[in-house]
């Protein structure tokens, strides 16, 4: 089964631009994440959708970062304007729904330098 | 939500069996603990997760204490593909539906010595 889709791989920007990310999840999966992940440190939760509907958006930064999922399926993270501190891998996860989906799944990320 | 102490590296020889730590000693019942790693490069991957009993897979084992309090993530023969952080992670579930949080820490770096 084909795995999480990320694009583009690897991002350079300029401080005060605005980039986004794609994800397009495993086939059939109702659960999205987006999680940023700093060097040196574990993946923090960004944002979580339950197909077109936001589960839990706390840890987002709203002034700055904008997520959506509008048919339930694929999804974009978007960044507007970028800091120096937005630097990190941007990881996408999906999940199957019910009590039998016990895993996440994750993409291999979306890596941003702003310089 | 539930945190998890972890060390923050190991070593072990290649063909011997790791065993990582975790305490997570203010678990609640209804929560599960979760292990999942990231070689470099690439996204986390699950392993392996439990309740209450000990855990086998393919991948590995997990040895759950009694009081819930800690566990152990059992690679029974490290191979260098194996080297990677590992994480420990306790889900919590969001409050009136059956979706879940997972919380990142920053995890265990093993690495596999030839």
């Amino acid at each position: 089964e084909a795995g999480v889709a990320q694009s583009p791989r690897y991002k350079i920007i300029e401080k005060r631009q605005s980039v986004a990310f794609w994800c397009n999840p495993i086939s059939g999966h109702a659960t999205l994440y987006w999680y940023q992940q700093i060097l040196g440190q574990g993946p923090k939760l960004l944002i979580q959708f339950q197909n077109n509907g936001v589960v839990d958006d706390s840890q987002l930064p709203k002034d700055r970062f904008s997520a959506e999922r509008l048919k339930g399926v694929d999804s974009t993270l978007k960044i507007q304007p970028a800091k120096l501190e937005d630097s990190a891998v941007y990881l996408c996860a999906s999940r199957a729904w019910g009590s039998l989906a016990e895993k996440l799944f994750f993409g291999s990320g979306t890596q941003l330098s702003v310089l | 939500d539930a945190k998890t102490t972890q060390p923050t590296s190991m070593d072990c020889a290649e063909g011997r069996a790791a065993n990582l730590p975790c305490n997570h000693s203010t678990i609640s019942g209804n929560e599960y603990v979760y292990w999942y790693r990231q070689i470099h490069s690439q996204g986390p991957q699950y392993i392996i997760h439990g309740l209450k009993n000990n855990e086998t897979n393919e991948m590995a084992s997990l040895i759950i204490t009694e009081d819930r309090k800690s566990s152990t993530l059992i690679l029974p023969h490290a191979t260098l593909r194996d080297t990677a952080v590992y994480y420990c992670i306790v889900r919590v579930p969001y409050s009136g539906g059956s979706n879940y949080k997972l919380t990142f820490g920053k995890g265990t770096l093993l690495t596999v010595n030839p």
